[in-house]
């Protein structure tokens, strides 16, 4: 079956330390976004790729970084400088919106929950 | 600037009577609308969408939605609810000008949780 794979389900962080999540898909979509959500606060962007080694920052991309190394995976590292990691991260993909993808919705991961000891 | 607000934070409703989840969006553009259904740490799942055509737009699980251009809303109604309805639903929009700056960013607003008691 085709769709994205979030690892791991759950995460803790300790001080100063960064952290990765991983984000796989196998549903050839060329866009892959991630963002967070917070309780009462909907979803809001971190970071999107249309493309292979290419990426834009979101709404809130302070504290994170990523990379577009390979179509089919797009990891979120939370950086020491993210003074308030602890949410729920969630990773989607879709059809390159430039190429036809507009009318497409995205697909979504199922999360990784985020923690500081 | 886009934008969408879903104005109830909760929404109660008893088994086997009709709900209806509102969304009221901004967009410079023609709109590109959405409905997701979030179950307790789980992903997004795709309800339906507007694009074009018919006002009245049916989805998975037995879900349908309006779009009403004059009062920019995009409510989702079902006519009968299940206690397995219940989740929080997010409503989405994206400005659907094909111009190349048009980067297809979803918006999506805060959220509704749909409580069905028995």
């Amino acid at each position: 079956d085709g769709g994205i794979t979030q690892s791991p389900k759950y995460l803790f962080r300790k001080e100063g330390q960064n952290v990765t999540l991983s984000c796989e898909q196998n549903l050839n979509h060329d866009a892959m976004y991630w963002y967070r959500q917070d309780p009462g606060q909907g979803l809001r962007l971190i970071y999107y790729s249309q493309i292979v080694n290419d990426f834009q920052k979101g709404d809130i991309a302070e504290g994170y970084s990523v990379s577009r190394e390979k179509k089919e995976s797009f990891p979120l590292t939370v950086t020491s400088a993210q003074k308030n990691p602890t949410a729920f991260y969630l990773c989607a993909s879709s059809l390159n919106p430039g190429t036809g993808g507009l009318y497409q919705p995205q697909h979504f991961g199922d999360g990784t929950r985020l923690s500081i000891l | 600037a886009q934008s969408v607000a879903q104005p109830e934070d909760q929404v109660n409703v008893a088994e086997g009577n009709p709900l209806t989840v509102k969304c009221t969006y901004s967009v410079s553009g023609n709109p590109y609308l959405f409905w997701y259904v979030q179950y307790p740490n789980r992903g997004l799942q795709f309800l339906l969408k507007y694009i074009t055509g018919d006002n009245l737009v049916k989805g998975s699980y037995g879900f349908e939605a309006e779009f009403n251009k004059s009062q920019t809303s995009f409510h989702l109604k079902k006519p009968s609810a299940l206690v397995s309805d219940s989740a929080l639903y997010f409503c989405a929009v994206r400005d659907g000008n094909r111009g190349s700056s048009n980067t297809g960013k979803l918006i999506f607003g805060q959220g509704t949780t749909l409580q069905v008691k028995p």
